[in-house]
């Protein structure tokens, strides 16, 4: 049983297009959010992370929107890039140590 | 540095035969964290050390899977006998207990067990 529901799983932008991905939980405890980028034969690596304190952050072309009443949270890819063609995770856990990561979306951006 | 460093990158064995997944995470790091990745299960938590010690290990899928971080530089993942629902990529992970949230992954371990 996932802890984290994420959607959908898989898109397809066109370059220069937004990417939204929507992740929602349950466990009222969760209070660290964080999002994993993986490319093919790589390890999953931190894009940007946020906590229920603030209802967005933003790095860049990426942004986390965070709604604490309903339980879920996404990420925006703004200006989206071929070299942002990846799978994505988003993750969360109570006390940072225990990450439940989500089912992934795959991005593919066309040029 | 170099990262998290994990040997080998490929391995396949045969049902029965004893895998051993070698894991090296980054100096300075006092959290170590072992994940499987398939795609029916996704990535899932299997183990995590503090200071070498195993904190949570409930992850851990059945007897056959066994970890042990000996010192603070090189943690293994043995799974004896291997069968073929074992097959999977194994990563490993480290982080700072300042801000264990911030996970460093190695590139994985591509297990086939025939």
């Amino acid at each position: 049983q996932q802890q984290v529901k994420q959607s959908p799983q898989s898109l397809i932008v066109q370059k220069g297009g937004i990417s939204i991905i929507n992740c929602a939980y349950e466990n009222t405890a969760f209070d660290y959010f964080p999002w994993y980028q993986q490319f093919p034969g790589k390890g999953p690596a931190l894009l940007i992370a946020i906590r229920p304190d603030v209802s967005e952050k933003k790095e860049g072309r990426f942004t986390i929107s965070f709604n604490k009443s309903a339980k879920q949270f996404s990420l925006h890819i703004m200006d989206s890039q071929p070299g942002d063609s990846a799978t994505y995770f988003c993750a969360a856990s109570a006390g940072d140590y225990k990450l439940s990561f989500g089912a992934g979306t795959t991005v593919t951006v066309r040029a | 540095d170099a990262g998290v460093i994990q040997s080998p990158r490929h391995e396949v064995t045969e049902m029965g035969q004893e895998v051993t997944l070698r894991c090296k995470p980054i100096s300075g790091h006092d959290y170590l964290f072992w994940y499987r990745q398939t795609m029916m299960r996704g990535l899932e938590l299997l183990i995590y050390f503090n200071n070498n010690v195993p904190i949570d290990d409930s992850g851990m899928p059945e007897d056959r899977f066994s970890a042990k971080m000996p010192n603070a530089s090189f943690s293994t993942l043995k799974i004896q006998p291997s069968e073929p629902r074992d097959s999977a990529v194994y990563f490993c992970a480290s982080s700072l207990s300042v801000s264990p949230g911030i996970q460093y992954f190695g590139a994985g371990t591509r297990l086939s067990v025939l």
